[in-house]
Parts: structure tokens; C-alpha cells; sequence
């Protein structure tokens, strides 16, 4: 089946500085990927849809400004966060699904623990 | 909106028995995906089985079937002789049926956590 990578599986980083979280489809071409964040023992909480080509759709309450997407070709989106706070501290994954046939599953990366001290 | 809400945060169930897992969801589309993923400590998001709401049967993966109620809009995950490497948390997940992004993004329900003792 297709395979979602996502890079990096964990990260530590000081607070006020970025960290950019990558999301590749390995072999399909995957117009539209979703970044999801996850909480200890919570849901999957959608983040925003990235679009290639375009500007990415952010759902209600995200910081479009904090969480910058970028989805610059086919098989890459990447997530960055700004200015990294503590509270950013979750786990993200992101997902896509090979278009256009409409009964294909969606695929999930491996997710990024990220950790901000 | 859509919903999906599973009333179950955690359920177990003793090896090689069997056990159910709730999921509603609310939905005004006549045609859409329904998913059960399973997230075991990896975290990594495995997809175990999936419904098309036009289809009347019932999907079934080997160990793992659903019980579809479109009416009731219910979507119940049964695990049968149930293994260690089952534990996991379980997540209900919709998707409607348009290929736009609407349709493209999964919903999903707070998860079931689910112990399996030996």
C-alpha cells in the first residue's frame, strides 16, 4: 500500500526557535495532506488541510502565523512551528490520500513527537 | 458537521473472548466512508477496517467485523478471540464522499482504549 514518511519521529527543541516537520507520499502524488495534532490519551484533532500549489486551510483556533505549512510539490508538506512555546509541545502527524479515486484510505505518517523545553 | 463519538474511553476484554466497540457519529450526507483505526504504543494510526455507507453488508477483515446501522448511525467494531497485540487505542474515524477537501478530511472520535488480559 502507499507509504506516508514523516521526519523527523521525534524533536527537542529550546523555546522561542522553530522546527520544521516534514511529510512525504514515497509512491503517489498526493495533492492534499492533513496535519493532524494529538494530545497524550486524546483524538485526532485536525490542524489544517495543505494544498499544493496553493495556501493551506486552517481549522478554527489554529495559528496560521505560529503553524506555517508549505506544500511546495507532490509528495512534500511540511509543518513548521514559530517560535516554539511548551504548550506546542504534542505529537503531530500528518496524512494524505492518493486522489483522485474517492474509495482509497488515507495514510498516516509515523508522527513527530515534538517537545519544546 | 459532522461527529463522531465513541462513548467508551476504555473497554477489556479477556484473551480469545470477544468485544464490542461503540461509535456513533451524526451526519446529513447519504453517502460517506466510515473507518476504524487502531493506534497501538507506536502511535502509528493503523487502519483496521472500513464501511462505504451505500453498501448493506457488513465490512468484515478477518478477527474484525463492524455492525453498520445507518439509520441509527452507528458504526460498532467487534474483535473476536482477541489477541494481546489488540491493545491498542482504537479510533472511529468519517470522511464524506465529495473530492473536495471537505470531503477528504477524516473525523474522528475521542478513542477507545482497550486492554486485553491474558
Amino acid at each position: 500500500g502507499a507509504v506516508v514518511s514523516q521526519h523527523p519521529s521525534w524533536v527537542i527543541c529550546k523555546s522561542g526557535t522553530s522546527v520544521k516537520i516534514e511529510c512525504r507520499s514515497l509512491d503517489f502524488q498526493a495533492t492534499t495532506m492533513f496535519w493532524y495534532r494529538q494530545f497524550p490519551k486524546q483524538s485526532l484533532m485536525l490542524m489544517a488541510t495543505s494544498n499544493e500549489g496553493s495556501k493551506a486551510t486552517y481549522e478554527q483556533g489554529v495559528e496560521k502565523d505560529k503553524f506555517l505549512i508549505n506544500h511546495a510539490s507532490l509528495t512534500l508538506s511540511t509543518l513548521t512551528v514559530t517560535s516554539a512555546h511548551p504548550e506546542d509541545s504534542s505529537f503531530y502527524i500528518c496524512s494524505a490520500r492518493d486522489p483522485p479515486d474517492r474509495d482509497t484510505e488515507a495514510f498516516f505518517g509515523q508522527g513527530t513527537r515534538l517537545t519544546v523545553v | 458537521a459532522q461527529t463522531v463519538t465513541q462513548s467508551q474511553p476504555e473497554m477489556s476484554v479477556q484473551e480469545a473472548e470477544t468485544v464490542t466497540l461503540s461509535c456513533t457519529y451524526d451526519t446529513s450526507e447519504s453517502d460517506y466512508y466510515l473507518f476504524w483505526y487502531k493506534q497501538p504504543p507506536s502511535r502509528q494510526m493503523i487502519l483496521v477496517i472500513r464501511q462505504e455507507a451505500y453498501k448493506q453488508q457488513n465490512a468484515t477483515e478477518n478477527r474484525f467485523s463492524v455492525n453498520f446501522q445507518k439509520a441509527a448511525k452507528s458504526f460498532s467494531l467487534k474483535i473476536s478471540d482477541s489477541q494481546l497485540g489488540d491493545a491498542a487505542m482504537y479510533f472511529c474515524a468519517y470522511r464524506g464522499s465529495t473530492n473536495n477537501n471537505a470531503g477528504n478530511m477524516l473525523t474522528f472520535g475521542g478513542g477507545t482504549r482497550l486492554m486485553v488480559k491474558p
